[in-house]
């Protein structure tokens, strides 16, 4: 099992790019979640899925989408970056057939992104 | 709600020596607490988890931790430290919110090894 994989790992844009982060996991996950990290501010939930077809919002959505067309996969996308978004993204995912209050999320390896 | 407070933004100890990282909880409800350890440039990984049942949890790599109510602490300790322990440390806390199965972190202890 590859278990959670990120793509890509580097990215850097200019202020206004658009871009999508590619979260894959191979475990039949249900819960599949994105998080920022930025230093001193620990993990940051941006999006979250319960399961194929659906998302949520977390604690910091603004300017972020995403969509889980496969259960496999969760898309992060910046519609119009700013320098703000500069961070790493946590892609992480959990298998949760009940409701995931004790599940363990896995994490994926990140993404460094850089907005110019 | 609940949230998670680490306490120490940054942790030296000489190798051998004792391992303690503090954290601390706020939770109106029986709380589901975690560690992660995060390797530089790497994702983060379980350490331990404390869901129900008995309060000293033990984890991966030597490490442990204890629920402790009335203190509304879960720290992480090690009775020997080493090299290869040098990483950032998240405690974590289920949020029993709207985003059901969302981690609410702390803001991360970094540990230092010193040889």
């Amino acid at each position: 099992n590859a278990g959670v994989t990120q793509t890509p790992k580097f990215r850097v844009l200019k202020t206004g790019q658009s871009m999508t982060l590619l979260c894959a996991q191979d475990m039949n996950h249900e819960y599949m979640y994105w998080y920022r990290q930025d230093p001193g501010m620990g993990l940051r939930l941006i999006h979250y899925s319960v399961g194929e077809g659906t998302t949520a919002k977390g604690e910091v959505p603004d300017g972020y989408n995403v969509s889980r067309l496969k259960k496999q996969n969760f898309l992060l996308g910046l519609e119009s970056a700013a320098p703000s978004q500069t961070s790493v993204y946590f892609c992480a995912s959990s298998y949760s057939p009940s409701g995931g209050i004790t599940d363990t999320q896995y994490f994926g390896p990140g993404t460094r992104l850089t907005v110019l | 709600a609940q949230s998670v407070t680490q306490l120490g933004s940054h942790v030296s100890v000489s190798e051998g020596a004792l391992v303690l990282l503090r954290c601390n909880y706020s939770s109106s409800v029986p709380p589901y607490l975690f560690w992660y350890v995060q390797y530089p440039n790497q994702g983060l990984q379980l350490l331990l988890k404390y869901t129900t049942g008995a309060t000293l949890v033990k984890g991966i790599n030597g490490f442990e931790a204890e629920f402790k109510k009335s203190e509304t602490s879960f720290h992480l300790t090690k009775p020997s430290a080493h090299m290869s322990d040098a990483a950032e440390y998240f405690c974590a806390v289920r949020n029993y919110g709207g985003s059901q199965g969302n981690l609410i972190f702390g803001k991360g202890t970094k540990l230092s090894v010193k040889p």
